[in-house]
Formats: C-alpha cells, structure tokens, sequence
C-alpha cells in the first residue's frame, strides 16, 4: 500500500515551458486535492476533485489546470510556467467527499523551480 | 474572512522538556480543527482532529491537543519531547459547507540535546 504518489520529485522549467504533476492514489478514496505550499504561507489549495469526473477550484486556481483521469489519478498541469509558480506542490487524498471533515492523506511533495 | 494564526515560526526545546505550539483561528462557525506534522522532505501525516465533544483530543505519538472555543484556541502539546518530534507543525480548520481546509503557516520545531 504506497499511499499517495508524486512525480516527479524534482523539476526545474524555464519560464513558458509546460508540465504536468502527476498524482495517485491506491487508497480508494473518493477525495483529492493539489496544494502549494510557500515559504510563511502555510498550504493553499489549487484544485480539488470530489469524485471521479468532477473538479473545482479552490484558493489560487489561476495559471494551472486538472485532469481527474480516474479515481486513482489526478493531474495538475501548467500550460505556460511563471516563476511565481515555483512552489512544492503537494497532491493529497481523503475518504469522504465532505471536505472540511476528512482527514487528508499526503504525498511527498513536488518541488518545483521555474527560472 | 477565516483565517488561521500560529504565532511562533519557530520554537527550541530540549529533549524531555514539555511543549506546547499554539494556534488561533477566526471562523464564525463549529470549526473542524486538525493539527498536521510535516517531517523533512515527507508529506503532511495528521496527528489530531477535533470536530465535538470533549475537548481534549489525544492523537498518534503522544500528542494532545485542547480546544478552547473563548478563547479561539486549539494548542497542541506533549509532556516529553523526542528528538524524533523535530518537523514542521501545522494547525488547519476545516470549513463547513464547502471543500476548503484552512492551513496555518506552521510552526518549525527544533530539539536540542
């Protein structure tokens, strides 16, 4: 049982090149959601998907897009990066589809530098 | 607008010695209240949630926390600190009606010998 997964780990871009994060989870969970987490600013939420074949934005939507593929797979992508999008990106899971009350599940991260 | 405070970036305490991170969140409704651990180079791992009930929540690796709705608190705390606890806490409050978890800015503790 791997959990949630990232790739890649690492990923340096230059600025107007694209990429896509890729998440999944062997949990079963209905849930999943990609974050960033910045320097004093704690983790905000990009996107979130409730189910398989539904997804909505969350804090700071602008400059990315998502895939939910299948209920194991969600992909977070950036059509043209910006290097105020240089981040660790964080792609997490829960059980439920009520959000607020789930616990979330982690994955290791995806630092991300755009020059 | 809802927001979430851990005052202290970062704290030292020394192996044994007790420890207590404080968090203060603004949020008119029944909050949902969690503390997260984020260990170098790992994902977030929940420690503790608190939804209702009593108030003093014990979570994994003997960690507690207490709930305290006059004074818009939910500190963490442990008795006896391990040099295994250094890692990066964060307090979150979920928010009811829609699919938003509020995160604080976390709170990095270090463990002196």
């Amino acid at each position: 049982n791997a959990g949630v997964t990232q790739t890649p780990k690492f990923q340096v871009l230059k600025t107007g090149q694209s990429m896509t994060l890729q998440c999944a989870q062997d949990m079963n969970h209905n849930s999943m959601y990609w974050y960033r987490q910045d320097p004093g600013m704690g983790l905000r939420l990009i996107y979130y998907s409730a189910s398989e074949g539904t997804t909505d934005k969350g804090e700071v939507p602008n400059g990315y897009n998502v895939s939910r593929l299948n209920k194991r797979e969600f992909s977070l992508r950036l059509e043209s990066a910006a290097p105020s999008q240089t981040s660790v990106y964080f792609c997490a899971s829960s059980e439920g589809s009520r959000g607020h009350t789930d616990t979330q599940y982690f994955g290791p991260g995806t630092r991300l530098t755009v020059l | 607008a809802q927001s979430v405070t851990q005052p202290d970036i970062h704290i030292t305490v020394s192996e044994g010695a007790s420890l207590e991170l404080r968090c203060n969140y603004s949020y008119g409704a029944t909050p949902y209240l969690f503390w997260y651990v984020q260990s170098p180079g790992q994902g977030l791992q929940l420690l503790l949630k608190y939804f209702s009930g009593d108030t003093l929540v014990q979570g994994i690796k003997g960690f507690e926390a207490e709930f305290k709705r006059s004074q818009s608190s939910f500190n963490l705390r442990k008795p006896s600190v391990h040099w295994s606890d250094a890692a990066e806490y964060f307090c979150a409050v979920g928010l009811t009606g829609g699919f938003k978890t509020i995160f604080g800015a976390g709170t990095r503790l270090f463990v002196k010998a």
